[in-house]
């Protein structure tokens, strides 16, 4: 079983909906997560860390489930600009700072 | 924010050829940075942990003979890919995170990563 799983999409969404993206990790005891977007052939970044309340960033708003083991990542409004991949990250409790990548979701916002 | 540069962002090179790719912390010191690799629509792979003044640590599969990391300084980690060969093609991305003990939520830093093509 893969440390981080996502789908991989892609998501076609029209401009203006609201998409929603899960993504799953096998280490119970990891305690960082964070979603970052890659543009194609660009270096991933950070788009936002996830906390276990919950938080928001405009219209982007990330969730934990700790019991569950998922993340999910909702964008409101989709714009054409947001069309990306999306990539959860998480790094396992251990002492080396180490970030484990999912394999991306791929979302594409049309007009 | 804190800015990391990697050069060079782009190599073409020989099959039996070595490359090396830099990475530098711009504003910060980076006493622990990471190497990723990135195939076609895959996920960023780690490769290894480099830190400051000792040896790397390689992720499971990879090759510390093949691929070198140095990081001598607290601002520069350098992987050299030796041998190349072909199925070493790939974009490689270095990371660093500004470590703080009382805080895992530091944001990581990457650099614009390498594409090598090996002909």
């Amino acid at each position: 079983r893969k440390e981080v799983e996502q789908d991989p999409g892609p998501f076609n969404v029209p401009e203006g909906a609201t998409v929603a993206f899960n993504c799953t990790y096998s280490n119970s005891a990891s305690q960082s997560f964070f979603w970052y977007r890659q543009d194609c052939r660009k270096e991933p970044k950070l788009l936002m860390s996830v906390y276990s309340s919950g938080n928001e960033d405009g219209r982007f708003t990330a969730q934990l489930n700790r019991a569950s083991q998922y993340i999910s990542l909702l964008i409101r409004d989709s714009k054409l600009s947001d069309s990306a991949t999306y990539l959860c990250v998480v790094n396992p409790m251990d002492s080396s700072y180490k970030l484990i990548f999912g394999s991306g979701t791929r979302l594409l916002v049309r007009p | 924010g804190a800015v990391v540069s990697q050069h060079p962002s782009w190599v073409i090179c020989k099959s039996g050829t070595s490359v090396k790719i830099e990475c530098r912390s711009l504003d910060f010191q980076a006493t622990t940075m990471f190497w990723y690799r990135q195939f076609p629509k895959q996920s960023l792979m780690l490769m290894a942990t480099s830190n400051e003044g000792s040896k790397a640590t390689y992720e499971q599969g990879v090759e510390k003979d093949k691929f070198l990391i140095n990081h001598a300084s607290l601002t520069l980690s350098t992987l050299t890919v030796t041998s190349a060969h072909p199925e070493d093609s790939s974009f490689y991305i270095c990371s660093a995170r500004e470590i703080d003990l009382s805080d895992r939520n530091t944001e990581a830093f990457f650099g614009q990563g390498t594409r090598l093509t090996v002909v």
